[in-house]
């Protein structure tokens, strides 16, 4: 089944104590990406990816890294979390950067 | 940076009632994408648009991409309970900003049996 899935589902931390949410595609796609959604704002980008070792800044970068070694795999790394971060996170991938995006199924991230 | 203003914020109508949402901008988009997020999970594409003028049906819903390509609606027909959900309007920019996905702030729509 083509498919974006996401690790964990559900993580509850504490502040400046590194975590890091994987993002996996089998659908060969060319374009990752990550957001954030909070309530009143919608859905923000984080970051993404245009291929492998090819990442770009979004609207909301500050506080997250991601990395991407390979095509399949775009995991989201907070080296600090803080409670500014706690967000319902959203992994994406698309054939190519025009092309409707695939959502995966979320990660509920709280930061105390 | 580029915006989407998505309407109504809300919708609360009896099953079997049409629903009819938007999206504009003050920018142009190459592509209008229409999601439905249910609680807990993830969006999910409903329709894709490509070309200005554009109207696609995927079973009750009818999307078009607007002539100026600045907007673009979705419309419902005879809603159903499981119709329930977040709709979200996405659009892909033009120039620095292809590729880079915009969303409306969502539509909640609330279905009455």
């Amino acid at each position: 089944e083509a498919q974006v899935t996401q690790n964990p589902r559900y993580l509850i931390t504490v502040t400046g104590k590194k975590l890091t949410v994987t993002c996996s595609q089998n659908m060969n796609h060319e374009y990752m990406s990550w957001y954030r959604q909070d309530p009143g704002l919608g859905l923000r980008q984080i970051y993404y990816s245009m291929n492998v070792e090819v990442t770009d800044k979004g609207d909301v970068p500050e506080g997250y890294k991601v990395s991407r070694k390979e095509k399949r795999n775009f995991p989201l790394i907070l080296e600090s979390p803080s409670p500014n971060q706690t967000s319902l996170y959203f992994c994406a991938s698309s054939r190519d950067r025009g092309d409707e995006q695939y959502f995966g199924p979320g990660t509920r991230l709280t930061v105390t | 940076g580029q915006q989407l203003n998505q309407s109504p914020q809300s919708m609360f109508i009896q099953e079997g009632e049409d629903v009819s949402m938007n999206c504009t901008s003050s920018s142009i988009f190459n592509t209008w994408l229409w999601y439905k997020q249910d609680p807990g999970e993830g969006p999910v594409l409903l329709i894709a648009l490509y070309k200005a003028g554009e109207l696609t049906s995927n079973g009750r819903l009818t999307a078009q991409f607007g002539i100026t390509r600045k907007d673009s609606f979705l419309n419902i027909s005879a809603s159903i309970p499981s119709d329930v959900g977040i709709y979200f309007c996405a659009g892909h920019g033009v120039g620095t900003s292809y590729g880079k996905l915009t969303f409306g702030q969502g539509t909640i729509l609330t279905v009455h049996p």
